[in-house]
């Protein structure tokens, strides 16, 4: 069965500082991996996806994640945090090979940024 | 830019009311889907579809309808509320992957609902 993992709930770094939010998943096949950013009060936006192609992804806003299958982890990264950076952060697998967009997501990790 | 829009933003019903949480998506997708999330469960699945026509449950579709008579649009319907259904509602939207996205989804804004 298809399951995503975010070893955090919640992270706290200074301003200024690098980021990393932890995610691992299990897969019956080549996963299709999302990290997803909500604001407060509003709906999720995509921030980058992995779909077999190029193993290190980058996303918007400075973030990137390196898909690791030996690992089977998929953990999202930026080196040096900014304040609008605070958000809670969602990582989704897509089930198997399936093109209907049925995701499932981790339960998320809040993102602190301290001045 | 439309995108996708959901309407109310908030709502307050009793216990057994029935109300309709309205989605509506101008990107001609084909998937849409409901999803309720809730504090430290992320988002769970409550029904989606694949085109005008067709819909299918999610994980947690107990309590909800839906029904897709146009590809624009994806109401989701709750017959008889209950405090359980307390929750905020994302409705998303999809292009299949092999147009090249690859299924990334299009959130609303949310909808937040409570029942007294």
């Amino acid at each position: 069965a298809q399951s995503v993992t975010q070893l955090d709930s919640h992270v706290s770094v200074s301003e200024g500082t690098p980021v990393l939010l932890r995610c691992n998943y299990s897969s019956s096949y080549s996963p299709s991996l999302f990290w997803y950013v909500q604001h407060p009060n509003k709906g999720l936006q995509l921030l980058l996806k992995y779909t077999s192609a190029a193993t290190l992804v980058k996303g918007i806003n400075g973030f990137e994640a390196e898909f690791k299958k030996s690992e089977t982890s998929f953990h999202l990264t930026k080196p040096s945090a900014h304040m609008s950076d605070a958000a809670e952060y969602f990582c989704v697998v897509r089930i198997g090979s399936s093109n209907t967009g049925k995701l499932i997501f981790g339960q998320g990790t809040t993102l602190q940024v301290k001045p | 830019n439309a995108g996708v829009t959901q309407t109310p933003k908030f709502q307050v019903l009793k216990t057994g009311q029935s109300m309709t949480l309205q989605c509506a998506q101008d990107m001609n997708h084909e998937y849409m889907s409901w999803y309720r999330q809730d504090p430290g469960m992320g988002l769970r699945l409550i029904h989606y579809s694949v085109g005008a026509g067709i819909t299918d449950q999610g994980e947690v579709p107990n309590g909800y309808n839906v029904s897709r008579s146009t590809t624009e649009d994806f109401p989701l319907r709750l017959l008889s509320a209950a405090p359980s259904q307390t929750s905020v509602y994302f409705c998303a939207s999809s292009s299949p992957p092999y147009s090249g996205t690859a299924g990334e989804l299009f959130f609303g804004e949310g909808s937040r609902l409570t029942v007294l």
